[in-house]
């Protein structure tokens, strides 16, 4: 079983709609998780980062933690085709020395 | 600019001749890493750097050395370079480890025949 899971995707919405992104990780000691966003031949930047359970909202973005079932997922609402990328679902373990990355979903906003 | 620099940006190479991936932050970073990224296996980290002379594996060191002897500067070698060794790196700093952001560099796609 991988550390951190990801559905490949692509995962396809029109412009407008809720993109719904999923995380599953292994380690139920971990603290801290994050969202990156990877544009096609570029680097991975940081979108969200949450440690508590429930909700995170930042602009279209809202992540969202539920450790007792060990998932994370992303939100962004009124998806644009600009946020057509790679998501990179990151995990900090119980001793925080290393971030442990899911493969990543596809994500493409049509217009 | 704040950044992460790395150098050379692409590379090709051929098995056994030694190469150095360099990695540069301007930022005064305490913590370093070495990612590879690799297709359906994401980003896998190859060493860390705590601080200055502080290394240490991460999941896939095999094939791989780094050094740490300045704060800003976290090179990548590969003494005996390997056809699978062939993938995409990324340097990435942040502030500490326990930073949330790490800032990442613009990668080096390596081609080893």
């Amino acid at each position: 079983q991988k550390e951190v899971e990801q559905n490949s995707g692509p995962l396809s919405v029109p412009e407008g709609a809720i993109a719904s992104l999923n995380c599953t990780y292994s380690d139920r000691g971990s603290q801290s998780f994050f969202w990156y966003r990877q544009y096609s031949g570029k680097s991975p930047e940081l979108i969200m980062f949450i440690y508590s359970n429930g909700d995170k909202e930042d602009g279209r973005f809202t992540a969202q933690l539920n450790k007792a079932s060990q998932y994370v997922s992303l939100l962004i609402r009124d998806s644009q085709p600009s946020d057509s990328a790679t998501y990179l679902c990151a995990v900090k373990g119980e001793y925080g020395n290393k971030l442990v990355f899911g493969a990543g979903t596809i994500l493409r906003v049509k217009s | 600019e704040a950044q992460v620099t790395q150098n050379p940006r692409y590379l090709i190479t051929v098995t056994g001749k030694k190469l150095t991936v360099t990695c540069s932050q301007n930022m005064n970073h305490e913590y370093m890493s070495w990612y590879r990224q690799d297709p359906g296996l994401g980003l896998r980290q190859i060493y860390y750097s705590m601080n200055v002379e502080v290394t240490d594996k991460g999941d896939v060191p095999e094939g791989y050395k780094v050094s740490r002897k300045e704060k800003r500067n976290f090179p990548l070698i590969l003494e005996s370079p390997s056809p699978n060794q062939t993938s995409l790196y990324f340097c990435a700093s942040s502030l500490t480890i326990d930073q949330y952001e790490q800032y990442f560099g613009p990668g080096t796609r390596l081609t080893v025949t």
